[in-house]
């Protein structure tokens, strides 16, 4: 099993938007509404952000969203803040009953 | 509230084998699906298997297949991972994580167990 691909990079200013794409296969994030998005910082372990594509678990900032088209999910983080500086995986159930994670993108705030 | 506490870190040598625990608290442990998660230095989050609390059933990455083996004790609410003939390449931080059964997504994770393996 491949892992998803992810940009290497995404960086924004404090305020600003940014987009985090995760593309797959029509036998994960394609096949399924079961993609979903963690932030790890340096030297912590993940947090879930979003679940089933677009879901925030209760409490979560809803400056994170999520969403997804064919192949490709996306998270997106709107008024950006220094804390968002981070490393993101996206991850998806398969059709092999196993799960898949993406290469990973480092958010820097400018 | 969901708790994982995993144990500590382990020095191996080439060929041996870990066995990491993750105990869990704060709900009914057969409720759960139990994962675990790897990730070597600097490099990406790595999935190996999954374990179904309530009757053991597993799945495992083809990765692993034949090298990794996920077990349970419902008496102490706790998974445990097991990784045989290990290799260098096996240095890494090994997380578990848990959902609700039929969940997903990895709601809850450990803390991480550091293995490292050097001869």
């Amino acid at each position: 099993q491949s892992a998803l691909t992810q940009p290497a990079s995404v960086s924004g200013s404090p305020g600003q938007s940014i987009t985090i794409s995760c593309t797959g296969t029509s036998g994960d994030v394609g096949g399924y509404n079961y993609v979903s998005w963690y932030q790890q910082h340096p030297g912590k372990a993940p947090k879930l952000l979003i679940y089933d594509v677009s879901n925030r678990p209760s409490g979560f900032s809803n400056r994170f969203s999520g969403s997804k088209s064919g192949n490709t999910a996306s998270l997106t983080i709107s008024g950006l803040q220094a804390e968002d500086e981070a490393d993101y995986y996206c991850s998806s159930y398969t059709s092999s009953f196993s799960y898949v994670f993406g290469t990973g993108t480092k958010v820097t705030v400018l | 509230q969901v708790q994982l506490v995993q144990s500590g870190a382990e020095v191996k040598k080439p060929g041996a084998s870990v066995k990491v625990s993750c105990k869990a608290s704060g709900n009914t442990f057969t409720n759960f699906a139990m994962y675990w998660v790897r990730q070597a230095p600097g490099q990406r989050l790595e999935w190996m298997g999954w374990l179904n609390a309530a009757n053991a059933n597993t799945k495992y990455s083809q990765r692993f297949q034949g090298r990794v083996s996920i077990t349970r004790d419902t008496s102490a609410s706790t998974a445990y991972m097991e990784l045989s003939s290990l290799r260098s390449e096996d240095t890494a931080v090994y997380y578990c994580a848990s959902s609700d059964w039929g969940s997903y997504f990895f709601d809850i994770w450990g803390q991480g167990t550091r293995v490292t393996v050097s001869s």
